[in-house]
């Protein structure tokens, strides 16, 4: 049973337009959630997390929303950039816990 | 400051030869988790070591695959003999105490 989930395998945005990335994870017990960017042929990259006591977390460009009630993760990228293109991978984890559960991906797809 | 590096990058075997794959963390890091990710689904936990102690391998798939991190430096992950179900990508990351993971790019193993 998938703990974290991805629902949208894909997803084509406009240049200059805004990104959203969506995760839904059904473990009440994970607090700490974090978003990975993937280029082919290259291991996840670290773009942003957020812990249970926030509801949101901002970096430039990418703001993080959770909203625990509804067990539910959002990634907002504003303005989307042809060079965003990527797999998006949500991941979660509990206190006690160093091990990442991650969802299956989303391909975001930037269009010039 | 150097990431975490993997080798091979790449590894054709036959199914019941023996393979080993080396991670070098990042400097400093006690924290190396290998993890690997099968056929473009999600990327699954394997297991976590804390400088040269295993702390969780609660996601070895079976007593084929054997993990080291002698002096809690570099770590090796052996697969022993190979099937064809054990191909896919093996990504192995690094991490300070509480902070988020930094990921190598990964191994591609093909079993043939």
């Amino acid at each position: 049973d998938q703990q974290v989930k991805q629902n949208s395998p894909s997803l084509s945005v406009q240049e200059g337009r805004i990104s959203i990335l969506n995760c839904d994870y059904t473990n009440s017990m994970f607090d700490y959630f974090l978003w990975y960017k993937k280029y082919p042929a290259e291991g996840p990259t670290f773009l942003i997390s957020i812990s249970s006591i926030k509801d949101k977390n901002e970096d430039g460009r990418f703001t993080v929303f959770l909203n625990k009630s509804a067990k539910h993760l959002s990634l907002h990228i504003v303005p989307s950039q042809p060079g965003d293109s990527a797999v998006y991978f949500c991941a979660a984890s509990h206190s006690g816990t160093y091990k990442y559960i991650f969802g299956t991906g989303t391909r975001l797809k930037v269009l010039a | 400051e150097a990431g975490v590096t993997q080798f091979p990058s790449h590894s054709v075997i036959e199914k019941g030869q023996t393979v080993t794959l080396r991670c070098d963390p990042i400097s400093g890091h006690d924290n190396l988790y290998w993890y690997r990710r099968v056929m473009g689904k999600e990327i699954k936990f394997l297991l976590h070591f804390v400088k040269e102690s295993k702390q969780d391998e609660s996601g070895m798939p079976n007593n084929r695959f054997l993990a080291e991190r002698t002096g809690g430096t570099y770590s090796t992950l052996k697969v022993q003999p190979a099937e064809l179900e054990d191909s896919g990508v093996y990504f192995c990351a690094s991490s300070r105490t509480n902070t988020e993971a930094f990921f190598g790019q990964g191994t591609r193993l093909t079993v043939v």
